[in-house]
């Protein structure tokens, strides 16, 4: 049973424009959500987190955005640039991160020229 | 300050042997955390150490096992492989305490395994 959802596997967004990317989540007891951002070959890099007790959050062009209602958290990046092409992992955690990261499958952005 | 450093980067195996793989955390952190990747099941946790005690635990079987040293390198064995077994294993750290923030896990590149 997948408690963290991506439902797009890819997403293609014109240079400039925002991206959104959504996940969506089971796990009540989730409290942290972070997004990690992948390149071929190399691990996952983190970007940017929001605890449970915030509904938004931004790091320059790449807000997070979370509504806890419907358990469904956005990353957006405005504007979009070439370099943004990668896979976006949503990733979990109960306990304030003191556990393990559940993830999602993440999805392909790919910025278009 | 370096990066999470995971060693070897690529390992080829074959079904039956076991396999250890490294992993040197950040200076300084004290959490060094597991993950499988694969195509059909994303990226899985296996287990987080932190001070040289296994403080928690993903659902893989017990073939799947690791350690800490008292400098925080880790190691993660698993044995018996089976071809199922072939991923990217990867390794994250982080401070390990403390509020949220301190709990980032930053991750190293991996070893991709290949089970033949």
């Amino acid at each position: 049973d997948q408690q963290v959802k991506q439902n797009s596997p890819s997403l293609s967004v014109q240079e400039g424009r925002i991206s959104i990317l959504n996940c969506d989540y089971t796990n009540s007891m989730f409290d942290y959500f972070l997004w990690y951002k992948k390149y071929p070959a190399e691990g996952p890099t983190f970007l940017i987190s929001i605890s449970s007790i915030k509904d938004k959050n931004e790091d320059g062009r790449f807000t997070v955005f979370l509504n806890k209602s419907a358990k469904h958290l956005s990353l957006h990046i405005v504007p979009s640039q070439p370099g943004d092409s990668a896979v976006y992992f949503c990733a979990a955690s109960a306990q304030g991160g003191a556990d393990g990261l559940t993830f999602g499958k993440g999805t392909h952005l790919i910025i278009q020229p | 300050k370096a990066g999470v450093t995971q060693t070897p980067r690529y390992l080829i195996k074959t079904r039956g042997q076991q396999v250890t793989l490294s992993c040197s955390p950040i200076s300084g952190h004290r959490s060094v955390s597991w993950y499988q990747q694969t195509p059909g099941q994303g990226l899985q946790f296996l287990f987080e150490y932190f001070s040289e005690t296994q403080r928690n635990k993903g659902n893989f079987p017990g073939r799947f096992s690791g350690r800490q040293f008292s400098n925080s390198r880790s190691e993660m064995n698993v044995s018996t492989l089976e071809l199922g077994d072939s991923a990217l294993y990867l390794c994250a750290s982080s401070e390990g305490q403390g509020n949220v923030a301190k709990n980032i896990q930053y991750f190293g590149a991996g070893t991709r395994l290949s089970v033949l």
